[in-house]
């Protein structure tokens, strides 16, 4: 069965750097998003992306954050200059089609030191 | 926009008893209702989901859930709990228009023996 894969699984990074989160979607998929989950908290939607745009973002997909579909198969989440506030679990996901059900990846745990 | 309310922090049951678990959510018109488990350190997998028809869904490793108009709510049983089946159960709402959905907070759901 077809699922979406995230890279790394886990990712420390220091204050300031910045990180790129890789997702390669379900292959026949047309729509990817991005979800956040904090420790202990709810998952959040960051953004959604079609056509190679932007289609939705929430109040916390800021500057600091940008999406990118580099070639063919691999979705990308990348923060900019990271912040404390950042560690959290990153979800990637995505549908066949709008509104359709999305598939959840495993997550990229990342810490903020 | 869409919003979801799991009432429920932390359920205990024991193993073989049977399992509600309360989701309500506020929109305005016909909504998409998921309800995603996540066990501890992993994904979101999905359980079941309702888009339209038949209000009572059945879904995986004997979920069900029935979608109920008039009370706004869209509530997750099983009629005898196993102790594989603890982890934390996310109801989710998403919308024909717009591709941003929103989680609950999540219930825990612990399984004694």
């Amino acid at each position: 069965e077809p699922e979406v894969t995230q890279t790394p699984s886990h990712q420390v990074t220091q204050m300031g750097q910045e990180v790129i989160l890789r997702c390669v979607p379900i292959s026949n998929h047309l729509y990817f998003y991005w979800y956040r989950q904090i420790l202990g908290q709810k998952v959040e939607f960051l953004v959604s992306f079609y056509n190679n745009e932007i289609s939705e973002k929430s109040e916390i997909f800021d500057d600091q954050f940008s999406v990118e579909r580099p070639d063919g198969s691999n979705f990308t989440l990348k923060i900019r200059s990271t912040k404390l506030e950042d560690s959290a679990m990153y979800f990637c996901a995505s549908s066949g089609s709008r509104a359709q059900t999305q598939y959840f990846g495993p997550g990229t745990r990342l810490l903020v030191l | 926009a869409q919003s979801v309310t799991q009432p429920d922090i932390h359920i205990t049951v024991s193993e073989g008893a049977s399992l509600e678990l309360r989701c309500n959510y506020s929109y305005g018109a016909t909504p998409y209702l998921f309800w995603y488990v996540q066990s501890p350190g992993q994904g979101l997998q999905l359980l079941l989901k309702y888009f339209s028809g038949d209000t009572l869904v059945q879904g995986i490793k004997g979920f069900e859930a029935e979608f109920k108009r008039s009370q706004s709510s869209f509530n997750l049983r099983k009629p005898s709990v196993h102790w594989s089946d603890a982890a934390e159960y996310f109801c989710a709402v998403g919308a024909k228009n717009n591709n941003d959905m929103r989680f609950g907070a999540g219930t825990r759901l612990t399984v004694k023996p």
